[in-house]
């Protein structure tokens, strides 16, 4: 089983709409979580940190369910620039500088 | 500041041949990895280096050698590639302190390797 599992997507939608996927870890022991966005032909940058309560930054928002080993990323109100696949990121051992990654889920956002 | 720099940013390989990618970072970050990417997969790690003079194998370091002589640098050697080892390649820095819970790890704009 992958450490990290990814719905690939690609998920299509229009501007203004609201997308949301998730991801499966498979390590309960698992410390940190991280969502990277990662545009076409680039290096991956982080998005945004996941935390146990929930966080929101502008159009996103990331939840973690430690009880059933998944964390989410919504967008509201999408925008053009969204388009980009959204790299799912755990820390499986509590060891900070081993992160194992997903392989992403494709937006696409369409005028 | 630069952040994480590489080079080149593409190379075509003849199997066998040797090259190492460049990778320097001017944010003092004590943490450097080098990941390859295949399509349709997520980064795998192939080393690591908590500080200068220490490097340690990631998921994949087979056909693979690092040195870090200092803090900015961070070479990954390829020994007789291979067409297995046709991949993009990022490295990464991140700082970790005293208070170690959290890690954003920042990344290059990668090289793209094809070996032939």
């Amino acid at each position: 089983r992958k450490e990290v599992e990814q719905d690939p997507g690609p998920f299509n939608v229009p501007e203004g709409a609201t997308v949301a996927f998730n991801c499966t870890y498979s390590n309960s022991a698992s410390q940190s979580f991280f969502w990277y966005r990662q545009d076409c032909r680039k290096e991956p940058k982080l998005l945004m940190s996941v935390y146990s309560s929930g966080n929101e930054d502008g159009r996103f928002t990331a939840q973690l369910n430690r009880a059933s080993q998944y964390i989410s990323l919504l967008i509201r109100d999408s925008k053009l620039s969204d388009s980009a696949t959204y790299l799912c990121v755990v820390n499986p051992l509590g060891n900070d500088y081993k992160l194992s990654f997903g392989a992403g889920t494709t937006v696409t956002v369409r005028a | 500041n630069a952040g994480v720099t590489q080079t080149p940013k593409f190379r075509i390989l003849k199997i066998g041949q040797s090259m190492t990618l460049q990778c320097t970072q001017d944010m003092n970050h004590n943490y450097m990895y080098w990941y390859r990417q295949d399509p349709g997969m997520g980064l795998k790690l192939i080393y690591y280096s908590v500080g200068a003079g220490i490097t340690d194998k990631g998921e994949v370091p087979n056909g693979y050698n690092v040195s870090r002589s200092t803090t900015e640098d961070f070479p990954l050697r390829l020994e007789l590639a291979a067409p297995s080892q046709t991949s993009v390649y990022f490295c990464a820095s991140s700082y970790l302190g005293g208070d170690q819970s959290y890690n954003e790890q920042f990344f290059g704009p990668g090289t793209r390797l094809t070996v032939l």
